[in-house]
């Protein structure tokens, strides 16, 4: 069963600014890795999933890197806005199917 | 699609009470899921079913909890007895396909339950 890290548990970013943050798996039986967005009082969003070791995805100022081989994916956010603020989960299946969710960066946008 | 339909959106009981749980997936999408988040645990996956058969509970903490999928757009997740530690956001999510791997889980809005 893999252990989903997620780090920071919290992060303040000033209105602008870009921010990233991480979330480390086992690299061992990997399948595939999902971001969500979840905004407070709603349900989680879909942002990316990602398989390959160097795949790379993009929707708009955000943007998402995943390394299988040392078991890590970064999400960045560029020029962060109100709008962003929400907890970033991230979700990792290993090669049994086992579907394992990380706690959250929860991310705060200041004006 | 309206999306993942959850009812109801809040859920005040008292403990010992039977409380029961809705869902209606979206149309066409084979998996359901059923996941509890708390503070203390985050997101947790209760349960899974594939066209309406349970596939892993493994996830449900202990026999008070049991789910149904009678039919393709409709499930229900009960707690008898329930207690004051069931108190938590329930979220239902469906996806197409596999629903494991590259699926995209689509989330419900979530049941606030609330046992007193």
């Amino acid at each position: 069963i893999l252990n989903v890290e997620q780090s920071p548990q919290s992060l303040h970013v000033q209105e602008g600014d870009s921010t990233n943050f991480t979330c480390s798996f086992p690299s061992s039986n990997f399948y595939a890795l999902h971001w969500y967005r979840w905004e407070t009082a709603k349900s989680p969003e879909a942002l990316f999933v990602m398989t390959l070791n160097g795949d790379e995805k993009k929707k708009g100022r955000i943007s998402a890197t995943l390394n299988t081989k040392e078991g890590y994916s970064y999400l960045y956010i560029k020029g962060s806005q109100p709008e962003d603020s929400a907890t970033y989960l991230c979700a990792c299946m290993d090669s049994n199917y086992q579907l394992i969710w990380g706690a959250g960066t929860k991310l705060i946008i200041k004006p | 699609d309206a999306g993942v339909i959850q009812s109801p959106r809040h859920e005040v009981t008292e403990m010992g009470q039977e409380v029961t749980l809705r869902c209606k997936p979206i149309s066409g999408h084979d998996y359901l899921f059923w996941y509890r988040q708390t503070m203390m645990r985050g997101l947790e996956l209760l349960i899974y079913f594939n066209n309406n058969v349970p596939i892993d509970d493994s996830g449900m903490p202990e026999d008070r909890f049991s789910a149904k999928m009678p039919n393709a757009s409709f499930s229900t997740l009960k707690i008898q007895p329930s207690e004051p530690r069931d108190s938590a956001v329930y979220f239902c999510a469906s996806s197409v396909g596999s629903g494991w791997g590259t699926d995209t889980q689509y989330f419900g809005p979530g049941t606030r339950l609330t046992v007193l």
